[in-house]
């Protein structure tokens, strides 16, 4: 069975703090895809990265960055020097390809930025 | 603009009705998937769909329906049968192959039983 586990429920920060979000996942596949969404007031999910099992580089989109490690199985989301809009709920999901692509949601970690 | 249209925004439901959740896509996704999201629970799979007039149950499928006549369209209906229907619905869609299969999602349906 896959599961993903988000042990933070909610996150303060001050505006300008480094900040991680904790994401470990569970699967016996080999292959399989993880992601992460962000989630504002307004309720849509966003899309922030998609990363493959086969592919463990560390990512950074400006002040986004994802360190991904098979070793621990975490798939961990850091936002540099944060923001009052990075305010939001973020998830934390896994899917196996070619097994109904679902997604497998973490329980979401409530991040609040203050000014 | 390609996207997922989800229709109401807010939906109130008395006790014993059944009630509709239009679900639209125009992306040419495959998947089309219905999720509920309740509070500290994250978002749990109600019904899934990988092709047009064939869906699947999810964890939590008791209470609900679907159809899938059109690829573009999975509508969900929350039965009488569902005891605690009062959440935050999300649909998504998805492309089936290895390197289309980021979720896309609405923008959500809050129903609220009064």
């Amino acid at each position: 069975a896959q599961k993903v586990t988000q042990a933070q429920t909610e996150i303060s920060v001050v505006e300008k703090e480094d900040v991680t979000l904790d994401c470990v996942y569970e699967t016996r596949d080999t292959t399989y895809y993880l992601f992460w969404y962000k989630q504002p007031p307004s309720g849509e999910l966003v899309f922030l990265i998609r990363r493959n099992s086969f592919d463990e580089q560390n990512e950074i989109s400006g002040r986004y960055s994802w360190n991904f490690q098979k070793s621990t199985s975490s798939f961990n989301f850091t936002i540099t020097a944060s923001q009052v809009v990075d305010s939001a709920v973020y998830f934390c999901a896994l899917s196996i390809p070619y097994n109904t692509d679902k997604l497998i949601f973490g329980t979401g970690t409530r991040l609040q930025v203050f000014p | 603009d390609g996207g997922i249209t989800q229709s109401p925004k807010y939906l109130f439901r008395k006790e014993g009705q059944n009630v509709t959740l239009s679900c639209e896509q125009n992306l040419n996704h495959d998947a089309m998937y219905w999720y509920r999201q309740d509070p500290g629970q994250g978002l749990r799979l109600i019904y899934y769909s990988q092709i047009v007039n064939d869906f699947q149950k999810g964890d939590i499928a008791e209470g609900y329906s679907v159809s899938r006549e059109k690829k573009e369209s999975f509508p969900l209906t929350v039965t009488s049968a569902q005891k605690n229907p009062t959440a935050f619905y999300l649909c998504a869609s998805s492309g089936l192959d290895t390197m289309n299969t980021e979720a896309f999602f609405g923008q959500g349906t809050r129903l609220t039983v009064v």
